[in-house]
């Protein structure tokens, strides 16, 4: 069966430095990424889908960045955090017909 | 994708039935509608998918009217674990639009 793992879960920040959340996905091959912000109370913003290794379609201009060196590897980073990067940042796997969410991690910056 | 409607937030009591009414009057031929659940700190969990007149599973039924342009998601009998958000998407059949839009859903209140 499919597994979705993220890490780490909790991550706590100073503005200013940098960022790597990683994404992985066991169970199956040359899935869908996709990478969610959740700001407090506030829906999912999709930040960052991909279809295949180095394949990375952004749909919010921000400081952050997405890469997928692997198959089943999806990583969000950024160089400088910034106060409004704070939420809970979701990874998924799938497609529009269904996504997978995997466990989040919960940022602060401070 | 088509856009979705509903509303922000909604309570109810145990053990009544509650229905969540979503409106996409652009919906197109193809989409189909799915419902997601999330509770607070977890990731969104798929609940329900239709295209056209009701559909039924262990959680929920899915009411799709003729026209398509609405769809309501109904909980039987909820419990106070169903205090969640549920979202409403409408989207392409075969995928063609890899993207999913997740509108700011609706917060269910269960209350004893």
């Amino acid at each position: 069966s499919q597994t979705i793992h993220q890490w780490p879960a909790t991550l706590v920040q100073p503005v200013g430095s940098p960022l790597s959340l990683e994404c992985t996905v066991e169970g199956t091959s040359n899935p869908n990424l996709y990478w969610y912000r959740q700001a407090a109370g506030r829906g999912l913003q999709l930040l960052f889908y991909s279809v295949g290794i180095g394949q990375i379609s952004s749909e919010v201009p921000q400081n952050l960045s997405a890469s997928r060196p692997q198959d089943r590897q999806f990583i969000l980073s950024s160089k400088k955090l910034l106060l409004s990067d704070s939420g809970f940042y979701l990874c998924a796997w799938g497609s529009w017909k269904q996504q997978y969410f995997g466990p989040g991690t919960r940022l602060t910056v401070t | 994708l088509a856009k979705t409607t509903q509303p922000i937030s909604m309570d109810s009591y145990e053990g009544q039935e509650v229905n969540i009414t979503c409106s996409h009057n652009n919906i197109a031929t193809n989409d189909y509608i799915t419902w997601y659940q999330q509770f607070p700190s977890q990731g969104p969990r798929f609940i329900i998918q239709g295209y056209k007149t009701k559909v039924t599973n262990e959680v929920a039924s899915l009411f799709i009217p003729a026209d398509r342009k609405s769809s309501t998601l109904s909980l039987p009998r909820v419990s106070l674990s169903d205090t969640a958000v549920y979202y409403c998407l409408v989207g392409d059949v075969k995928g063609r639009d890899d993207k999913i839009i997740f509108g700011k859903g609706t917060r269910l209140h269960i209350l004893p």
